[in-house]
C-alpha cells in the first residue's frame, strides 16, 4: 500500500536515548529521510540515508537501515528536552514524491 | 542553508471568502515548489507539485479548481483557496526545491500556514 507507519507516541527520559521506527513502501526508493516538526512549525530535515547504505551516524543520531524488511530507525543518544516534538520519516520515490509517515511525537521527560 | 517562508503563517476568514497563501524562497531560485495539507496529528499530504511557468500538477483528489496554484517566479508560489468553507481548515506546508540540487534532492519546508475557515 501506500503508508508509510511508524508508531505515534514514544516517551523517555531526559539523558535516555530514543529509538523511533518506521515501516516503508517502495523497495525501490531512493532516499529516506528523517524530519523533526515541533509545535505549530514546518519540517527540519534532521539526517538522510541512501538505499544502498545500513547506517548513517551524525553526532547523536544514528539512521539503521533494514532494506530487506524496509525497515528504517531513528536512535537519538543522550535525548534532552529539546527533542521533544514529532518525527516523521518519508520515502522519496522514484517520481520525486514524497511518502511521510504520519508521525512520532517524542515526549522527553527531566 | 535554504530558507522558506511562508505568509501569513495563519488566517481565520469565513466561509466562501479565498484566502491566498503565499511560498517563498529566500536566498535561492526554486524551479519546483511543493504543497502540502497537514490535520491535526496527521501526516503530511502532497496537494501539487508547482513548476516555475508551467500549471501545476495536483495529487488525486485534490480539486484544482477549488486550490488555485500561481508558480509565477523563481522565488514565489501562491495557493488560493477558494470558497473556503471550514472542512478546508488545514496546516498547510509548502517547500522548495533549488535547481542544482544535492544528490538527495531536498525538499526546503516552509514554517506552514494554519487556516481557519468560521
Amino acid at each position: 500500500g501506500e503508508d508509510v507507519e511508524q508508531s505515534l507516541f514514544l516517551s523517555v527520559r531526559e539523558g535516555d536515548s530514543s529509538v523511533i521506527n518506521c515501516t516503508y513502501t517502495d523497495s525501490s526508493s531512493t532516499y529516506l529521510y528523517w524530519y523533526k516538526q515541533e509545535p505549530g512549525a514546518g519540517l527540519q530535515l534532521l539526517t538522510y540515508i541512501f538505499s544502498n547504505m545500513d547506517m548513517k551516524q551524525d553526532q547523536r543520531l544514528t539512521v539503521l537501515l533494514n532494506k530487506k524488511d524496509k525497515h528504517l530507525s531513528l536512535r537519538i543518544a543522550d535525548t534532552q528536552t529539546g527533542d521533544s516534538a514529532i518525527y516523521f520519516c518519508a520515502e522519496r520515490r522514484n517520481t520525486g514524491k514524497l511518502i511521510f509517515g504520519q508521525g512520532t511525537t517524542l515526549q522527553v521527560k527531566p | 542553508g535554504a530558507v522558506v517562508s511562508q505568509h501569513p503563517s495563519w488566517v481565520i476568514c469565513k466561509s466562501g471568502t479565498s484566502v491566498k497563501i503565499e511560498c517563498r524562497s529566500l536566498d535561492f531560485q526554486a524551479t519546483t515548489m511543493f504543497w502540502y495539507r497537514q490535520f491535526p496529528k496527521q501526516s503530511l499530504m502532497l496537494m501539487a507539485t508547482s513548476n516555475e511557468g508551467s500549471k501545476a500538477t495536483y495529487e488525486q483528489g485534490v480539486e484544482k479548481d477549488k486550490f488555485l496554484i500561481n508558480h509565477a517566479s523563481l522565488t514565489l508560489s501562491t495557493l488560493t483557496v477558494t470558497s473556503a468553507h471550514p472542512e478546508d481548515s488545514s496546516f498547510y506546508i509548502c517547500s522548495a526545491s533549488p535547481p542544482l540540487r544535492s544528490s538527495y534532492n531536498e525538499q526546503f519546508f516552509g514554517p506552514g500556514t494554519r487556516l481557519t475557515v468560521l
